[in-house]
């Protein structure tokens, strides 16, 4: 079973405030990594699937950054809204059949 | 309308009871997946098709039987339903390899009483 970890656990923000987080997994089971933002009560939802090491996406003010030498990526949301409050998953896919999910970073953005 | 979908929506039910959730999806993706969300686990995988005809077990597959004799349809059924079954199932699909988007149904909450 893989080992992929997210921090922190929860973050509390105000309103307006840039924030980030963490993924990180084993570099050597690396071919592909994906972010999802989770809202309370939906169903996950698809932000980036990054491949290449130097990889940056961006969607809005939410951006992610990949380094597959080290196995780590970071997540950043610029100008925190109180709609950006989700929980945000990241993945690995190691070449099989199924992705292996992270715990999840818990954002929530106070008004 | 195009997409992936979940029926029903919430089911209570009660123990010993054989329960089946649907899942349907309109693209023709190749895999499809069946996950519960737990508290304290996040996502845990149950079953997953490659292909029409194809299931193989995830993490957590004791006391779920899939089939997938049509490649839009996944369902899965609680033979004998526990209330340690009692979750949010989520399905979800993707076209090919992991390097495409995985693409999640709205969920199913399961009560069994």
């Amino acid at each position: 079973i893989l080992n992929v970890e997210q921090s922190p656990q929860s973050l509390h923000v105000q309103e307006g405030d840039s924030t980030n987080f963490t993924c990180s997994f084993p570099s050597s089971n690396f071919y592909a990594l994906h972010w999802y933002r989770w809202e309370t009560a939906k169903s996950p939802e698809a932000l980036f699937v990054m491949t290449l090491n130097g990889d940056e996406k961006k969607k809005g003010r939410i951006s992610a950054t990949l380094n597959t030498k080290e196995g780590y990526s970071y997540l950043y949301i610029k100008g925190s809204q109180p709609e950006d409050s989700a929980t945000y998953l990241c993945a690995l896919w190691d070449a099989g059949n199924m992705l292996t999910f992270g715990g999840g970073t818990r954002l929530m953005v106070k008004p | 309308d195009a997409g992936i979908t979940q029926s029903p929506r919430y089911k209570i039910t009660e123990t010993g009871r054989q329960v089946t959730l649907m899942c349907h999806q309109t693209w023709s993706h190749s895999y499809m997946f069946w996950y519960r969300q737990d508290l304290g686990h996040g996502l845990r995988l149950i079953y997953y098709s490659a292909a029409a005809d194809i299931t193989d077990k995830g993490e957590v597959p004791d006391g779920y039987v899939v089939s997938r004799s049509k490649t839009e349809n996944f369902p899965l059924t609680l033979e004998s339903a526990t209330r340690s079954q009692t979750s949010v199932y989520f399905c979800a699909s993707r076209v090919g390899q992991g390097v495409d988007e995985q693409f999640f149904g709205p969920g199913t909450r399961l009560t069994v009483l």
